[in-house]
């Protein structure tokens, strides 16, 4: 039982490029998120998913899109990545109404 | 509204007892999380109130007092190994699990 995985751990990007960025998690939960974290800002909510085939607008949602084509996998795009969007990417699952289990965690850096 | 005020940073000796406080202001309380983040590492799940009154769990405590917007964490014994950041996190009102993350309290333990 791995819990919630996250790839790659570490990645640099150059402005413009794209990437996605993998959660997998093993536990059947319903529900997904997608967070950063930067200095002095807590944990702001990206997008979410509350099942298959669903996501939802968080908190600082623009620059990203997501997506949940298995209940066990969510992605998270970058399509142009800019300075901006460094930070680290905390993905994490809940089965519901309960707490948040998270990842170790994606260090992004874009130049 | 969506406020979360916790102190930003907390010192305490090896041994004694600390308490951290949370205060929030949202509308529709659905419950309340507390998480511990090491430094570099994801949060993890530490305690869940959503009823008004202590909640204990070994050397950790948490309080809450939902007519006042208040919870606190109590941290018993303390030990190096606790200097971490503690992030006070009030649900949202609804059915998709999300949680408001304030900027958290980083605490530090000396021997």
């Amino acid at each position: 039982n791995a819990g919630v995985t996250q790839t790659p751990k570490f990645r640099v990007l150059k402005t413009g490029q794209s990437m996605t960025l993998l959660c997998a998690q093993d536990m059947n939960h319903e529900y997904m998120y997608w967070y950063r974290q930067d200095p002095g800002m807590g944990l702001r909510l990206i997008h979410y998913s509350v099942g298959e085939g669903t996501t939802a607008k968080g908190e600082v949602p623009d620059g990203y899109n997501v997506s949940r084509l298995k209940k066990q996998n969510f992605l998270l795009g970058l399509e142009s990545a800019a300075p901006s969007q460094t930070s680290v990417y905390f993905c994490a699952s809940s089965p519901g109404q309960w707490e948040q289990y998270f990842g170790p965690g994606t260090r992004l850096t874009v130049t | 509204g969506q406020n979360i005020d916790q102190p930003t940073e907390m010192t305490a000796t090896e041994g004694a007892i600390v308490q951290i406080n949370c205060t929030y202001q949202t509308s529709g309380f659905n419950g309340l999380f507390w998480y511990q983040q090491h430094a570099g590492e994801a949060p993890t799940f530490l305690s869940y109130n959503v009823l008004d009154g202590l909640e204990e769990k070994g050397r950790f405590s948490s309080f809450l007092s939902r007519s006042k917007g208040y919870s606190y964490l109590l941290l018993k014994e303390l030990q190096v190994k606790d200097s971490a950041s503690y992030l006070c996190a009030p649900r949202s009102p609804g059915n998709t699990g999300k949680l408001i993350f304030g900027q958290g309290t980083t605490l530090q333990v000396k021997p």
